[in-house]
């Protein structure tokens, strides 16, 4: 559904520093997930995704950590860089229904 | 290729009048398509998809409309604009499960009533 609040959840992160972005889901029925970064004016671009049977899965530069216990998944960005300061959206969902995207964090990154 | 068409990318329309945006995809036939909307500074709500040609799955009611004549396109209406339909508006396409697999979106319309 849509989000109750007007402001996006903000992480402010200096450049270099490790970035971790969290999202709790909702449906225990869940069985694929997604991360996606959308920059000012764009739509969204795929990061990262995993499946239930895996709890972590690597990319470059980013990790996605599921934990199915507390339906909690994370997004770590490593050495973070200006060019990451994006509004980042998990999306969880299942074959017999379509993706609920989550409510978006804003990660700023200062030089 | 997952490309996706939007256009216009940028709309401003006068209250009560009607919408057209269109969303054409490349790539693999049969397409799951997607039209989403995003408020300023909000997630994405899905307001209607499609799993195939005249097959129109409505998640939220209000007065848009949606059609698909052809396999790649994705056409949302509204015969009367209401100030609230203000958004950016999102296709989107998945190509092998609705909500197993990642969608590709397009790079959206500002829609701005006044």
């Amino acid at each position: 559904g849509e989000s109750v609040g007007l402001h996006l959840p903000t992480l402010s992160v200096q450049e270099g520093d490790n970035s971790i972005i969290n999202c709790a889901y909702s449906n225990s029925a869940s069985d694929y997930f997604i991360w996606y970064k959308q920059e000012s004016g764009k739509g969204p671009q795929f990061i990262i995704d995993i499946r239930s049977n895996m709890d972590k899965r690597q990319g470059q530069r980013v990790t996605v950590l599921l934990n199915k216990t507390v339906k909690h998944l994370s997004l770590q960005i490593a050495a973070t860089q200006p060019g990451d300061s994006a509004v980042y959206f998990c999306a969880e969902g299942a074959g017999y229904s379509t993706l609920t995207f989550g409510k978006g964090t804003m990660l700023l990154v200062s030089p | 290729s997952q490309t996706i068409h939007q256009w216009p990318a940028t709309l401003v329309q006068p209250v009560g009048s009607p919408l057209s945006l269109e969303c054409t995809v490349e790539g693999t036939s049969n397409p799951n398509l997607y039209w989403y909307r995003q408020a300023a500074g909000r997630g994405l709500q899905l307001l209607f998809y499609s799993v195939g040609i005249g097959q129109i799955s409505s998640e939220v009611p209000q007065n848009l409309s949606a059609s698909r004549p052809q396999d790649r396109q994705f056409i949302l209406s509204s015969k009367k604009l209401l100030l609230s339909d203000s958004g950016f508006y999102l296709c989107a396409r998945s190509d092998r499960g609705l909500g197993n697999t990642e969608a590709f979106f397009g790079q959206g319309t500002r829609l701005t009533v006044v």
